[in-house]
């Protein structure tokens, strides 16, 4: 089974700045995805970012980017220019390659307040 | 794409009741899933549908929960008798018949159920 820890459960960075959440996660498969969603209060969750296990180059999608080290089975979220609307809630996710339901592990999630 | 829908928004209920709740996922997705979330936590996996097969169930999912997708299209999630512990958020998300990483979870906003 697979166990996605998230260690920082609240955070907070000014406007503007730059500002790095923390996921380990464990696993026994070689394949595998890993994604970042976002929960804004009382909102959706939606999708910010995802990487494929196989590949080296880290996911980057606007002013978010990972970073993806495999060996140390660590999947960080650098967000970049934070802004006020980036206040949330952040999960990592992780996917096995050969989970047929395409079912996601969350971990326990990251509180982000960016403060003006 | 008018996105995961999921009616109620909030059930309060009382212990005991029963309660059920209803999600109309993206149209052409063909895969549906639930998942609860508590207060402060990442969802967990309840079951997941292919079509209107009910592929697996987490051991979550106690003899009082069911859940239905009949024509392969909205999906129903009952509580039976339900307790206290059962106060959570149930999510439900919906995703195209893909492999993983080319078909990420959409999310609906959840209904929110408090049993007193």
């Amino acid at each position: 089974a697979q166990t996605v820890t998230q260690s920082q459960p609240e955070m907070s960075v000014q406007e503007a700045e730059t500002v790095t959440l923390s996921c380990t996660y464990d696993t026994s498969e070689n394949n595998y995805y890993l994604f970042w969603y976002k929960q804004p209060p009382s909102r959706q969750m939606i999708l910010v970012i995802r990487q494929e296990a196989y590949k080296q180059q880290n996911a980057t999608e606007n002013r978010f980017s990972v970073n993806f080290q495999k060996a140390a089975k660590s999947f960080s979220l650098k967000i970049s220019d934070s802004q006020l609307g980036d206040t949330a809630m952040y999960f990592c996710a992780f996917m096995g390659a050969n989970n047929a339901g395409n079912m996601l592990t969350f971990g326990g999630g990251t509180r982000l307040m960016v403060k003006p | 794409d008018t996105g995961v829908s999921q009616n109620p928004r909030h059930k309060i209920t009382k212990r005991g009741q029963n309660v059920t709740f209803r999600c109309d996922p993206i149209s052409e997705h063909n895969r549906l899933y639930w998942y609860r979330q508590t207060l402060g936590q990442g969802p967990e996996f309840l079951t997941y549908f292919q079509n209107e097969a009910q592929l697996e169930k987490s051991r979550l999912l106690s003899d009082r929960f069911s859940a239905e997708r009949p024509k392969g299209s909205f999906s129903t999630l009952e509580i039976q008798r339900t307790e206290q512990g059962d106060s959570a958020m149930y999510l439900c998300a919906s995703s195209a018949p893909a492999a993983g990483y080319n078909s990420p979870l959409h999310f609906g906003n959840g209904t929110r159920l408090t049993v007193t």
